[in-house]
């Protein structure tokens, strides 16, 4: 199986802060990565996905962007957070586009 | 484009009662099909999946769920229920060879009672 480290845990960040959440993973290599956003009643909403370095796909647009400067290491980011960035987060990874998907613990974005 | 949507937002049965929880799905293309969990305090994990073949795929705990090609539906049943499958219920798409997308419905909230 693979691991995911998701971190930090929580962050509180003022609007009009930057923003960077980092993920690295651990036990497969050249993965396919994901960021989502998990709201209450909303399910798994997919930010964005990669399947190798320099190779970013967005899936809904907004104020956040994502790269992959290493094979394992999945940055989301922000120039200037809204109110509305506010949410929990989630890194995932699986090896191939009909394997298990493997997620990490998350981050608690509060921007106030 | 593709997208999930999970009937139900929350599904509440009695311990022993059997249970469906629907998933119908929008593609234009083949799809892989997965059920995931989330039990209180825990992260996603996989419950099973249909990549292709035999239509009935079942879990290591009792849960069973058809793929319904004529009806892009992934319905997940069990026909007894434990409280212990209290839990949330992701069902989620990946479209053949279109760079891994993975998309999720909304989750069905189970809550098993005494």
């Amino acid at each position: 199986s693979q691991t995911i480290h998701q971190w930090p845990a929580t962050l509180v960040q003022p609007v009009g802060s930057p923003l960077s959440l980092e993920c690295t993973v651990e036990g497969t290599s050249n993965p396919n990565l994901y960021w989502y956003r998990q709201a209450a009643g909303r399910g798994l909403q997919l930010l964005f996905y990669s399947v190798g370095i320099g190779q970013i796909s967005s899936e809904v647009p907004q104020n956040l962007s994502a790269s992959r400067p290493q094979d394992r290491q999945f940055i989301l980011s922000s120039k200037k957070l809204l109110l509305s960035d506010s949410g929990f987060y989630l890194c995932a990874s699986r090896w191939s586009e009909n394997t298990e998907a493997f997620f990490g613990q998350g981050t608690r974005l509060t921007v106030v | 484009a593709q997208s999930v949507t999970q009937l139900d937002s929350q599904v509440p049965v009695f311990e022993e009662a059997p249970v469906e929880l629907r998933c119908n799905y929008s593609s234009s293309v083949s799809v892989y099909l997965f059920w995931y969990v989330q039990y209180p305090n825990q992260g996603l994990q996989l419950l099973l999946k249909y990549l292709s073949g035999s239509t009935l795929v079942e879990s290591i705990n009792g849960f069973e769920a058809e793929f319904n090609k004529s009806q892009t539906s992934f319905h997940l049943r069990k026909p007894s229920v434990h409280i212990s499958d209290t839990a949330e219920y992701f069902c989620a798409v990946t479209p053949y060879n279109q760079g891994g997308k993975l998309i999720f419905g909304q989750g069905t909230e189970l809550s098993v009672k005494p």
